[in-house]
């Protein structure tokens, strides 16, 4: 069974660095073809998807927000963490990370989410 | 990259079907749908465009012509009342994903 969970700190002031990780369990990020990515959801919108890490490191970025995020891989962990810089209250959201299927482009488990605040 | 485009809103008596459009979708075959229930995590209903994952009701199906997709829900029951947001992989120099504006289903 695979689960995700993420975590980091819930409240952030602006400019602030925000680093979420994102722990999961029930596959391998080194197996051939799978990938974790983070998709965001501000309250009452839409989703968003921001960054994909596939299992041989390669790592996607959406273009409008590529400045501002780093998306790296602990496989021995089991951990895959976001950092998003400089932040502002546009990014308030739900930060969710989700599994990708090996050489399957959809997010098929996704975490609970992580709501995260930007506020002084 | 451009979100996809969906209608906000479609709507059905218990019984009958909702078909939900999605506009821009790359010309990749990987086309997905989640359900996102109030304060709950997006779940995968469809994905490669009409395909279902173990689980889902045979009820909820998915097409795709030219650079539309669409997503209907047969038989409504109250349990499909949900938002519902469509994506795709984008290729060329993205190599990402896109999603859709979201449309909330309603079951009167």
């Amino acid at each position: 069974q695979i689960t995700l969970k993420e975590s980091g700190r819930t409240l952030v002031k602006p400019t602030q660095t925000l680093t979420l990780t994102c722990t999961f369990s029930g596959f391998s990020l080194s197996t051939s073809g799978v990938g974790v990515g983070w998709i965001r959801q501000p309250p009452g919108k839409a989703l968003e998807w921001l960054a994909l890490i596939y299992w041989d490191d390669d790592k996607r970025y959406s273009p409008s927000l590529k400045s501002r995020l780093t998306i790296t891989k602990d496989t021995s962990k089991n951990q895959v963490v976001l950092t998003v810089t400089n932040m502002d209250p546009v990014d308030t959201a739900t930060y969710y990370c989700a599994h990708r299927r090996g050489w399957v482009h959809t997010f098929d488990v996704w975490g609970q989410g992580a709501m995260v605040t930007v506020s002084s | 990259q451009s979100a996809l485009t969906q209608p906000p809103s479609a709507s059905g008596s218990p019984g009958q079907s909702v078909t939900i459009s999605c506009t821009g979708t790359s010309s990749y075959n990987y086309v997905s749908w989640y359900q996102q229930h109030p304060g709950k995590a997006p779940k995968l209903m469809i994905y490669e465009v009409n395909k279902r994952p173990s689980g889902v009701p045979d009820r909820f199906s998915g097409s795709k012509s030219g650079n539309t997709a669409s997503l209907t829900v047969s038989g409504l029951q109250a349990e499909d009342e949900a938002d519902y947001y469509c994506s795709s992989y984008a290729g060329g120099n993205i190599l990402g994903y896109v999603f859709g504006t979201g449309t909330k289903v309603t079951v009167l």
